[in-house]
C-alpha cells in the first residue's frame, strides 16, 4: 500500500515570495489534515478536511495561507507572501475517518530566508 | 487548549529500562492515540485506545487510559537505543491536535 506522499521535499525561498506544497493521501482516505511543526515544537494543525469540505481550519493564518482539496484526493497548502516565521517542516496525514488513526507523509521543509 | 499535553517534556533513561511519558487532556474522548516521531521525519501511529478500554499492548508497549482523570499514559519496557524518538498523544475530542510531546533519549 502506498502511503502519503508530499513534494517537494525541502524548499528554500526569501521572504514575501510564494510557495505551494502537494499532497496525495492514501488511497480511500477521507480524512487530510496540514500541519506546521516547527522545530522543537509539536505539530500544530493548520487544517482538516473531510473528503473536499474544511472541517477545521481555525488556527491556518487565512491572510496568506490557503489550501484547498480537489475532488476529495490530492490538496495543496500555500503561502503568499511568506514570512521568516513560517520556517518549518509541514506535514500531510489522512485517515479513513476522522476519529481512525492518522498516516503521515515525510513533510516538507521550507526554509524562508 | 485543547490538544493533548505529554509529560515530562523531556526524558533520559538507559538502554534497558522502562520509559513512562502521561498525556492528560480536558474534554470527553472516543479514542486517544499515541505517536512517535524520529528526527526529521513523519509521524508514526504506535497504539489507539478507546474510551470503553483501561489498558492496551502492542509489544513492547503498554498503553493506559483512565477517563476520571482524562490522562493516559505510554509505557516502553525494556527500552532500546532505537526508542529514541519524539512521543505524543492526540484524542479524537480535539480534531487530532497535538502537544509539544516528550522526547525520549535512551542511551546505550
Amino acid at each position: 500500500e502506498a502511503g502519503v506522499a508530499q513534494s517537494p521535499r525541502y524548499k528554500i525561498i526569501e521572504k514575501r515570495q510564494s510557495v505551494a506544497f502537494w499532497c496525495n493521501p492514501i488511497s480511500g482516505h477521507a480524512t487530510l489534515y496540514w500541519y506546521q511543526q516547527i522545530l522543537g515544537q509539536g505539530p500544530k494543525l493548520l487544517i482538516q478536511f473531510q473528503n473536499n469540505g474544511v472541517v477545521d481550519d481555525s488556527q491556518l493564518p487565512k491572510d496568506r495561507f490557503s489550501a484547498e482539496r480537489l475532488k476529495g484526493v490530492d490538496s495543496t497548502l500555500k503561502i503568499q507572501p511568506a514570512k521568516l516565521e513560517d520556517s518549518a517542516v509541514y506535514l500531510c496525514a489522512s485517515s479513513l475517518g476522522r476519529r481512525e488513526k492518522l498516516f503521515f507523509g515525510s513533510g516538507t521543509q521550507l526554509s524562508v530566508l | 487548549s485543547q490538544q493533548g499535553e505529554e509529560d515530562p517534556q523531556a526524558l533520559s533513561i538507559q538502554e534497558g529500562e522502562n520509559a513512562t511519558m502521561n498525556c492528560s487532556y480536558k474534554t470527553s474522548i472516543n479514542n486517544l492515540q499515541w505517536y512517535r516521531q524520529n528526527s526529521g521525519r513523519g509521524l508514526v501511529h504506535l497504539i489507539l485506545i478507546r474510551s470503553n478500554e483501561r489498558e492496551k499492548h502492542s509489544g513492547r508497549l503498554r498503553v493506559t487510559l483512565d477517563t476520571s482523570k482524562k490522562s493516559s499514559s505510554l509505557l516502553i519496557t525494556a527500552s532500546r537505543a532505537a526508542d529514541t524518538a519524539s512521543y505524543f498523544c492526540a484524542t479524537d475530542a480535539n480534531d487530532m491536535r497535538f502537544g509539544a510531546g516528550t522526547r525520549l533519549t535512551v542511551k546505550p
